[in-house]
């Protein structure tokens, strides 16, 4: 079965430099999300689209910005890198976001390393 | 505020022993929904379980078993005959009714190691 797809896998920036992650849902589902994991944490929730509007926001620096486009995949644009972005970013796609609870499969992830 | 506490940060097992991994859940809504998902050493998250909060009925999945008490606000994974290749970190994970979006807020995880 096809599964959500991201790239690239690997990303090394330097500080202050910008990152662009895109995200490719599993086919029709609506709704995309990002989270954050930091080595060693829990996946913090970013920001989530569904059908192309933003639908939550949740702890995204400013310098971060998102947007899902009109075929459902999703950009996730980072600029002036900071040493504490380093982190592991997920995409999760589900089938769709106005119903509650739906389950969210995750992406196998960007790992970003700022030097 | 949703909260997820999974309070044992690592458990360490001999291969075919049987483990529980415990997790326990914070929220004022009466609806929501809780999750499971495997994070092995290669770093994707694998889903496991989806449960509602209208649903206290216990499942089991192979060698997985879950036991959810709303009494008790927990949600407890059970692995039996634990393997080597089950060695990853389990994340229990809530996801409340809202109008804006279904965004799962995360326990810290446990670290499961089965050593053969």
């Amino acid at each position: 079965a096809a599964g959500v797809i991201q790239s690239p896998r690997h990303l090394i920036k330097e500080k202050r430099e910008t990152a662009t992650l895109k995200c490719y849902p599993i086919p029709r589902h609506d709704t995309v999300y990002w989270y954050q994991q930091g080595p060693g944490q829990d996946p913090q929730f970013l920001i989530s689209f569904y059908e192309k509007m933003q639908s939550d926001k949740g702890s995204i620096p400013d310098r971060f910005s998102a947007q899902q486009f009109s075929d459902y995949h999703s950009e996730l644009n980072m600029s002036s890198l900071e040493l504490g972005d380093s982190a592991l970013y997920f995409c999760a796609s589900s089938l769709t976001g106005w119903a509650p609870g739906e389950t969210q499969y995750f992406g196998p992830g960007t790992r970003l390393l700022v030097l | 505020a949703q909260k997820v506490t999974q309070a044992q940060t690592e458990i360490s097992v001999v291969e075919k022993e049987d483990v529980t991994l415990d997790c326990v859940y914070e929220t004022r809504d009466t609806t929501y929904y809780l999750f499971w998902y495997k994070q092995p050493p290669s770093g994707e998250l694998v889903f496991l379980i989806r449960r509602n909060s209208f649903d206290e009925q216990n499942e089991i999945s192979g060698r997985y078993s879950w036991n959810f008490q709303i009494s008790t606000s927990s949600f407890n994974f059970t692995l039996t005959a634990s393997q080597v290749v089950d060695s990853a970190v389990y994340f229990c994970a809530l996801s409340v009714l809202e109008t804006s979006g279904s965004r799962l807020t995360f326990g810290e995880g446990t670290q499961l190691t089965v050593n053969p």
